[in-house]
């Protein structure tokens, strides 16, 4: 079955990168429908979406993170990753990779995750 | 950005009982509504899809109905084990957007 793993350091020092990569067992990242996306969840603002990449690397971004973020897939690896640049303690989050789907109807959906990896960002 | 309101933050029933979420969106969103049940420490998952689609695996205790801008989830019969935080998320615009949660205890 699909599974999805989420690597990448714990811990990032403000104004610095985050990097984080997903590995896809299962599907590839680079054939079918399917869609690959990065969500975070912080406590206060909870769950927000930020991108997603699709089987020809097209790249959709959330607006709010759109100036600080590069999203890529390696098909050789098959894995696909996400870079944050200028990291403050807001973007402190566990980060969670996601199969994005879309059905008939146009219906978009998360039905595979990532167990998710904790960032935090602090000196 | 379409905001999603869900109502009550949290709740507490008993096993049996039947309890229902509400989500309201700040503008029409027809029925690009999606549910996730989410427990401490584990990533969330996918429970009904496009309001009223049960996803494959997922118990019909279980069921989701709305349209426009106000949708509910339903769980009957509550069994100890949907102790949960559970959201609602739209993908009818962009960016993607997910309600604030409901934890839902079970006494």
């Amino acid at each position: 079955q699909v599974q999805l793993q989420e690597s990448g350091p714990g811990l990032v020092k403000p104004s610095e990168t985050l990097s984080l990569t997903c590995t896809v067992s299962g599907a590839s990242v680079s054939s079918g429908d399917d869609c690959w996306s990065w969500i975070r969840q912080t406590p206060g603002k909870g769950l927000e979406w930020i991108a997603f990449i699709d089987n020809r690397g097209s790249i959709y971004y959330n607006p709010s993170f759109k100036s600080r973020i590069t999203m890529s897939a390696d098909t050789s690896k098959n894995h696909f990753s996400l870079k944050l640049n200028s990291v403050t303690a807001a973007d402190t989050a566990v980060y969670f990779c996601a199969r994005r789907r879309v059905d008939l109807g146009n219906h978009v959906y998360f039905d595979i995750w990532g167990r998710g990896t904790l960032v935090t960002v602090s000196s | 950005d379409t905001q999603l309101t869900q109502s009550p933050t949290s709740l507490s029933a008993s096993v049996g009982d039947t309890v229902t979420i509400t989500c309201r969106a700040s503008q029409d969103i027809a029925n690009y509504v999606n549910w996730y049940q989410q427990k401490p420490g584990k990533a969330p998952s996918l429970l009904m899809y496009a309001a009223s689609n049960l996803q494959s695996g997922v118990p019909s205790r279980f069921s989701g109905s709305g349209s426009g801008t106000a949708f509910t989830l339903t769980i009957s019969s509550l069994r100890p084990e949907d102790s949960a935080t559970y959201s609602c998320q739209q993908s009818c615009f962009t960016p993607y957007t997910f309600g604030q949660g409901t934890k839902l205890e079970i006494k």
